[in-house]
């Protein structure tokens, strides 16, 4: 198994600022995922992280609230920007590991609490 | 598109009793599907997953699901519940556009009843 370690784990922060959220992979995998988790819901997609190109996003999330870099196949990051408190949920880091294409793993997640 | 829904937000059981958390699928094309489990403040477990190899698949602690073609349905199943099993459970589908995106149902809550 891939073991992914995501940083912060919880973070409270006021409106308007931003908070860059770091994912580390112990291993090169093919694809890395953000993931968002409201209250009380399930996950939704935000965007694919691609390796030292733009990350392609789903429907409802932009670049300009959600930038994402990921220089390398080991690491990745989140930013949210521009904060409120509908920002306030569970992002979570998912990757895919070559050998397996198929099999996702997730970090624990980045409990963050707008205010 | 691929889609799956989670017939059920919520299940109480027993302990000891069978659990039966119920899934249907929606694809054109033959899924990859899988069941997660998330307990309170932790991370997202994989317990069990379909690649279309055996249609009756095991997995960890008990668990097990039967990929049913003709119902369109994977749902998961343990014989005997524990408190620890108490958790929301995810099913999911891998979208199969090449993306390798998950696709995740709305969950279900697993209460168990001492």
């Amino acid at each position: 198994s891939a073991v992914i370690s995501q940083k912060p784990s919880r973070d409270i922060c006021q409106r308007g600022t931003s908070l860059t959220i770091q994912c580390q992979v112990d291993s090169q995998v093919t694809m890395m995922f953000w993931y968002r988790q409201q209250p009380g819901q399930s996950l939704t997609l935000i965007a694919t992280a691609n390796q030292g190109s733009e990350a392609t996003y789903e429907s409802g999330f932009v670049i300009d609230k959600f930038p994402i870099s990921r220089p390398n196949l080991t690491f990745s990051t989140l930013t949210v920007s521009n904060m409120s408190p509908e920002d306030s949920s569970i992002y979570l880091c998912s990757v895919l590991r070559a050998d397996t294409n198929t099999e996702a793993f997730f970090g624990q997640g980045t409990r963050l609490t707008v205010v | 598109a691929q889609s799956v829904t989670q017939l059920d937000s919520h299940v109480s059981v027993s302990e000891g009793t069978p659990v039966l958390l119920r899934c249907n699928y929606s694809s054109s094309y033959s899924p990859s599907l899988f069941w997660y489990v998330q307990h309170p403040n932790k991370g997202l477990q994989l317990l069990l997953k379909y690649t279309s190899a055996a249609t009756l698949v095991k997995g960890i602690n008990g668990f097990e699901a039967e990929f049913k073609k003709s119902e369109t349905s994977f749902h998961l199943t343990k014989p005997s519940a524990h408190m620890s099993d108490a958790a929301e459970y995810f099913c999911v589908v891998m979208s199969n556009s090449g993306t390798y995106k998950y696709i995740f149902g709305t969950g279900t809550r697993l209460k168990v009843l001492a």
